[in-house]
């Protein structure tokens, strides 16, 4: 079975510093892995995506993941954060191929302070 | 890019009534699309799969019942939420599927009163 644990519930960053937020997966094979980010009242939106090609992976907004098979993590970085990242964050790990079924964390919500 | 329409985005309706919440594929086909339900502050739960052609298959502890799903075509799924209450209200989201990555609707709030 396939799980996903986001490690932090909340995390706060001055503006202009950087940013982690962490996730682990747990997948009995190679699995897809995605951050989106989802701001108040909206939908949600992707960041970034790991499909078995370069284990690091950029994506919008200065995003960027890593993939680290050895540590089953796949934490998200940016290196200066913006008040406009202010949102809450979801790792997301995909299901066997055919079934596209998605297993979300738990959620980070990144508070930027000024 | 592949694009998911849900309509309404939000929708207000009285305890005991049923609501219906659409999701269309605006650019592509889907044969499988997804229910998520959000409650505040909280990650998205997927509550069902909608196959086109076939019953909806609903995820442990979800009332089929209450929770009606129909797939009309390869590119619209509805879920109706039956006899609302007050518990039901929520952020619905749906997504459909094009290659290996799922593409998500906007998003509609329901609030029951």
């Amino acid at each position: 079975a396939q799980s996903v644990t986001q490690l932090d519930s909340h995390v706060s960053v001055s503006e202009g510093t950087p940013v982690l937020l962490r996730c682990n997966y747990s997948s009995s094979y190679s699995p897809s892995l995605f951050w989106y980010v989802q701001h108040p009242n909206k939908g949600l939106q992707l960041l970034l995506k790991y499909t078995s090609a370069a284990t690091l992976v950029k994506g919008i907004n200065g995003f960027e993941a890593e993939f680290k098979k050895s540590e089953t993590s796949f934490h998200l970085t940016k290196p200066s954060a913006h008040m406009s990242d202010a949102a809450e964050y979801f790792c997301v790990v995909s299901a066997p191929s055919g079934t596209y079924k998605y297993i979300f964390g738990t959620g980070t919500r990144l508070k930027v302070l000024a | 890019g592949a694009v998911v329409s849900q309509h309404p985005s939000r929708v207000i309706c009285k305890s005991g009534t049923s609501v219906k919440i659409e999701c269309r594929s605006l650019d592509f086909q889907a044969t499988t699309m997804f229910w998520y339900r959000q409650f505040p502050k909280k990650s998205l739960m997927l509550m069902a799969t909608s196959n086109e052609g076939s019953k909806a298959t609903y995820e442990q502890g979800v009332e089929k019942d209450k929770f009606l799903i129909n797939h009309a075509s390869l590119t619209l799924s509805t879920l109706t939420v039956t006899s609302a209450h007050p518990e039901d209200s929520s952020f619905y989201i749906c997504s459909a599927p094009l290659g290996y990555e799922q593409y998500f609707g906007p998003g509609t709030r329901l609030t029951v009163t």
